[in-house]
């Protein structure tokens, strides 16, 4: 099946500063990809939705000056979040459909963000 | 608006039984429905995905039925085992923009 990376799978930042989240389909082109965040015990929220050469789309509530989305070819889409808070800290994963029918979702396997 | 409700929020359940979790959503015009298993701490890896034209999807000892009518679904495990233990959560998508509703997810305890 499709794969999905997400790099880096864990980091820790200090407060104030900024953190790149890259997603990555690995052997298939993905003209959108979704990212969501996740807290303990919840299920997943959908934040953005990443669309290659144009704006992403953000959902109600997400800051798009704070959550930088940019899916700068088919395979890649980055993720920053710029002047984390320890709030931000949060488990951050991201998705890609196939592209065929029936637009199975791919998921990375999570970036987990810790802001001390 | 669609929304989907896994029932129950939690189960325990001890080894070499068969279960079954429940997903419901509001809109019966879905374009797919697929189930996925989380443990603690990872991404989420896709069990079974069942298209809006189909009845059910097999999986080794997993079965995943559709009723878009009724709106619902249920996932079936066959034979429980320690290493099913995990999250599964439940998501539909409504049209081809492949954007994902999801289920709170149910946790799934099996004793050895």
């Amino acid at each position: 099946g499709a794969v999905v990376s997400q790099h880096p799978s864990w980091v820790i930042c200090k407060s104030g500063t900024s953190v790149k989240i890259e997603c990555r389909s690995l052997d298939f082109q993905a003209t959108t990809m979704f990212w969501y965040r996740q807290f303990p015990k919840q299920s997943l929220m959908l934040m953005a939705t990443s669309n290659e050469g144009s704006k992403a789309t953000y959902e109600q509530g997400v800051e798009k000056d704070k959550f930088l989305i940019n899916h700068a070819s088919l395979t890649l889409s980055t993720l920053t979040v710029t002047s984390a808070h320890p709030e931000d800290s949060s488990f951050y994963i991201c998705s890609a459909p196939s592209g065929d029918t029936p637009y199975e979702q791919y998921f990375g396997p999570g970036t987990r963000l810790t802001v001390t | 608006k669609q929304e989907v409700t896994q029932i129950p929020a939690a189960l325990s359940v001890p080894e070499g039984e068969n279960l079954v979790l429940n997903c419901s959503f509001t809109d019966s015009a879905i374009y797919n429905l697929q189930w996925f298993r989380q443990d603690p701490g990872k991404g989420l890896t896709s069990l079974l995905l069942i298209q809006s034209s189909q009845r059910e999807q097999t999986s080794g000892r997993l079965n995943a039925s559709l009723d878009k009518s009724s709106g619902r679904s249920t996932l079936y495990i066959a034979a429980s085992q320690p290493g099913d233990s995990a999250t599964y959560l439940c998501a539909v998508s409504t049209d081809s923009n492949y954007q994902l509703i999801w289920g709170a997810g149910t946790k799934l305890i099996i004793k050895p």
